[in-house]
């Protein structure tokens, strides 16, 4: 059964543009969740979806939103971007929320 | 606050010097927790998922178990190719919502 897939792998971007990343769960799984993980703060949770519904939320700005379509792929928005949304970001899928959440290789967001 | 720490951040072995990391953890409602390897530059890699007191689970040269308030990840004799951040994940109910919730990890390197 194929991973959780993320794309793209590497983007440098400046102040102020904007950013969409993509993340494709494993087969079957209805869940997807995001992170960011930075040398100083560790992972941190963004949000959930589950059925295209946003289940659930961490405390980062209204900037960075996200969604997921009816095959669950889910993608994740920054807005206006800052230099310190410098990081990688997780995608996370499982079948459930209470089951094992299997994570992809990330994506390395550069705001220069 | 829920919270997960985890002691030791770098632990430096010689190969075949067994020992142990620790992830504790304050949470309310707890579900899961999950211990994860993550390489540089790469996504975290599931490794176990504990539900309850005295549970324990292993694999190839590590071993998870947990209490009421902590789990170790025992590695024995390890080898080089064990070099990597462990990471450690509770999954905790909280306002009628589950989230996981990471420590910022335990760096390991194992040295020939």
């Amino acid at each position: 059964k194929a991973g959780v897939t993320q794309t793209p792998r590497y983007l440098i971007k400046t102040r102020g543009q904007q950013v969409t990343l993509s993340c494709s769960p494993i087969s079957g799984h209805r869940s997807v969740s995001w992170y960011q993980q930075t040398p100083g703060q560790g992972l941190q949770f963004l949000f959930e979806y589950f059925s295209e519904t946003q289940r659930n939320k961490g405390n980062f700005p209204g900037r960075f939103s996200g969604r997921q379509f009816s095959n669950s792929r889910s993608e994740m928005n920054v807005s206006t971007l800052e230099l310190g949304d410098s990081a990688l970001y997780l995608c996370a899928s499982s079948s459930g929320t209470t089951d094992t959440q299997y994570f992809g290789p990330g994506t390395r967001l550069t705001v220069l | 606050e829920d919270q997960v720490t985890q002691s030791p951040e770098a632990l430096r072995l010689q190969e075949g010097e067994s020992s142990s990391l620790n992830c504790s953890y304050t949470v309310s409602g707890l579900r899961g927790l999950f211990w994860y390897r993550q390489d540089p530059g790469k996504g975290p890699e599931f490794l176990f998922t504990l539900y309850s007191a005295g549970e324990e689970k292993e694999k190839e040269r590590l071993k998870a178990t947990l209490t009421k308030k902590e789990s170790f990840l025992h590695i024995t004799a390890p080898k080089p190719e064990d070099s990597a951040t462990y990471l450690c994940a509770v999954q905790a109910r909280s306002y009628n919502t589950d989230k996981l919730i990471f420590g910022t990890g335990t760096r390991l390197q194992v040295f020939p």
